[in-house]
């Protein structure tokens, strides 16, 4: 059965700075899709990035970038420059079923 | 990408109850899905929504407890049955575009049992 593992459930970071939330998975499966998720307090679950496995190329979105290292079964997000409107809850999903149980990102300003 | 509604936005229910959350969908969507989130809790799928078919339950999860309805492509109710306070959390709605295969979740159910 696939699992994910998302060990860090809060991290705080100042403004400005980069943050790299940490997810990895089990999987005997070779071709899937990873994903993170946002959800800021209370509003909707929204998708943040996502990375088809057979794409060795790591998925960059702006200033969401993923590091994904297949032989290790590890999916991390990394944020850059982050904002005060990344403060969420993140979640590490693999393909539509299995989610993380959630890192929760708070921004100081 | 897909818009998604749900109604009710919350409720509050007594045990034994059984309370139908709707989830419309802008567009035509091939699938269409259903998780619990319990408050500060991951997500967990409940079920896949199957257009003209009974919908497909995950491991824990069974029909008589969560009927599903999916009449068409754009519509899916799912049914808390009988409700405990067991049941209290926030029921999602999600659909993936087929082309694309991104997931959109809509604004979610808060469902409080007392």
């Amino acid at each position: 059965a696939q699992t994910v593992t998302q060990s860090q459930p809060e991290m705080s970071v100042q403004e400005a700075e980069t943050v790299t939330l940490s997810c990895t998975y089990d999987t005997s499966e070779n071709n899937y899709y990873l994903f993170w998720y946002k959800q800021p307090p209370s509003r909707q679950m929204i998708l943040v990035i996502r990375q088809e496995a057979y794409k060795q190329q790591n998925a960059t979105e702006n200033r969401f970038s993923v590091n994904f290292q297949k032989a290790a079964k590890s999916f991390s997000l990394k944020i850059s420059d982050s904002q005060l409107g990344d403060t969420a809850m993140y979640f590490c999903a693999f393909m539509k079923h299995r989610f993380g149980t959630g890192t929760r990102l708070t921004i100081i300003p | 990408s897909a818009v998604i509604s749900q109604k009710p936005s919350r409720d509050i229910c007594q045990r034994g109850t059984s309370l139908t959350i709707q989830c419309q969908v802008d567009s035509q969507v091939t699938m269409m899905f259903w998780y619990r989130q319990q408050p500060g809790q991951s997500l967990t799928l409940i079920a896949t929504a199957n257009q003209g078919s009974e919908a497909t339950y995950e491991s824990g999860f069974v029909i008589d407890k969560f009927p599903i309805s999916r009449p068409n492509l754009t519509f899916s109710t799912l049914t808390v049955s009988n409700m405990s306070p067991e049941d209290s959390s926030i029921y999602l709605c999600s659909v993936i575009d087929r082309d694309t295969y991104e997931q959109y979740f809509g604004p979610g159910t808060r469902l409080t049992v007392t």
